[in-house]
């Protein structure tokens, strides 16, 4: 079966730190992967998504990045962290054919102080 | 993709059924209706999808209605583990002409609250 982790689960980091959370999949090959955000109290917003090894593709201008340096492993990053960083920050994955399900990680809930 | 529209919050009794209302009037023939949860501060959880027919699991049942305008999803029995959010979530499949990334648009959901 197919598991997906993020870690750390949870961080408090001050602005203008850099970041760098990472996600794993395990249990299937080629996935979509996806990174979202949750500001308190609101929806999820999508900010990237990767199709494969080293492709990435950004949904909204931040400054955060995203790397896919292995098949199965999603990284966010950033060079120096805003106030507005803060958030729940969301992980999933999904299989390359078949249905749109997405399948999502605990979570790393990010505090920038 | 079609926009939805759910009621904000819900109140349901432990052990009965929820039945949780979407409304995507402007769904159009190749887009499915998903549903997914999500639990104070866990990662959404996928619950079911369906097309045009009520389609039914171990989580729950959808019934879609026959214009495809509205859906509702039921948990049959509900516990207080099911206190959460519910997004309900229209999209083309992939393999109908969606975009080939899947992405997924959460609105604000409806929160369900199962009492005791």
């Amino acid at each position: 079966s197919q598991t997906i982790h993020q870690w750390p689960a949870t961080l408090v980091q001050p602005v203008g730190s850099p970041l760098s959370l990472e996600c794993t999949v395990e249990g299937t090959s080629n996935p979509n992967l996806y990174w979202y955000r949750q500001a308190a109290g609101r929806g999820l917003q999508l900010l990237f998504y990767s199709v494969g090894i080293g492709q990435i593709s950004s949904e909204v201008p931040q400054n955060l990045s995203a790397s896919r340096p292995q098949d199965r492993q999603f990284i966010l990053s950033s060079k120096k962290l805003l106030l507005s960083d803060s958030g729940f920050y969301l992980c999933a994955w999904r299989g390359w054919h078949g249905t749109d399900t997405q399948y999502f990680g605990p979570g790393t809930r990010l505090t920038v102080l | 993709d079609a926009k939805t529209t759910q009621p904000p919050s819900m109140d349901c009794a432990e052990g009965r059924a929820a039945n949780l209302p979407c409304n995507h009037s402007t769904i159009s023939g190749n887009e499915y209706v998903y549903w997914y949860r999500q639990i104070h501060s866990q990662g959404p959880q996928y619950i079911i999808h369906g097309l045009k027919n009520n389609e039914t699991n171990e989580m729950a049942s959808l019934i879609i209605t026959e214009d495809r305008k509205s859906s509702t999803l039921i948990l049959p029995h509900a516990t207080l583990r099911d206190t959460a959010v519910y997004y309900c979530i229209v999209r083309v499949a992939t393999n109908a002409g969606g975009t080939s990334y899947g992405k997924l648009t959460f609105g604000q959901g409806t929160i369900l609250t199962v009492h005791p």
